[in-house]
């Protein structure tokens, strides 16, 4: 079955450390996307990316990283300049130009605590 | 700018009662509509969406929404609840505008209790 999978499920780190969150997808999606989720606060775009090799930032970009070198793989490096890194992490891929607005799929998330 | 709206931060429904989520949205043109479901600790699911055509839309589970576009809304329904669909759902709006084409704004969500 295709789908998109995000790992570790929980990832702890100490503070001032650099960490990068999986994301992998099968779907043959162009487009991938890296969202965070505070309590109560939505979902929030970090980053996205439409094609390989480009991506651009979202609204809260600052303290984030990615990279799309593969069509399938988008990591988010969360850096130590991240104030509050600590949040549930969700990625998610679509058709993009394929199909403008097409639904996202979503992977199951990276719960990320920071101390 | 386009803007989501889920007036709703909780709401607690009887098991077997009609449930109705409220979402508004703010944008210039025909908006895409989505509303997804989130069960505790997992991803995003889509329930249905509306591109165009008929404003009663069917989508999994049972539920259906209606768009309605002299109330800029775009409603949740579903007959009766289930003590599954406890969960947390999120209205969202397709943007296309320059660069950001093809990304989603969601509304805050409206997490739903049943209670037996």
């Amino acid at each position: 079955d295709g789908g998109i999978t995000q790992s570790p499920k929980y990832l702890f780190r100490k503070e001032g450390q650099n960490v990068t969150l999986s994301c992998e997808q099968n779907l043959n999606h162009d487009a991938m996307y890296w969202y965070r989720q505070d309590p109560g606060q939505g979902l929030r775009l970090i980053y996205y990316s439409q094609i390989v090799n480009d991506f651009q930032k979202g609204d809260i970009a600052e303290g984030y990283s990615v990279s799309r070198e593969k069509k399938e793989s988008f990591p988010l490096t969360v850096t130590s300049a991240q104030k509050n890194p600590t949040a549930f992490y969700l990625c998610a891929s679509s058709l993009g130009g394929q199909a403008p607005n097409s639904p996202l799929h979503f992977g199951n998330g990276t719960r990320l605590t920071v101390t | 700018a386009q803007s989501v709206t889920q007036p709703d931060i909780h709401i607690t429904v009887s098991e077997g009662a009609s449930l109705e989520l409220r979402c508004n949205y703010s944008y210039g043109a025909t908006p895409y509509l989505f509303w997804y479901v989130q069960s505790p600790g997992q991803g995003l699911q889509l329930l249905l969406k509306y591109f165009s055509g008929d404003t009663l839309v069917q989508g999994i589970k049972g539920f259906e929404a209606e768009f309605k576009r002299s109330q800029s809304s775009f409603n949740l329904r579903k007959p009766s609840v289930h003590w599954s669909d406890a969960a947390e759902y999120f209205c969202a709006v397709g943007a296309i505008e320059g660069g950001s084409q093809g990304n989603l704004i969601f509304g805050k969500g409206t997490k739903l209790s049943v209670k037996p």
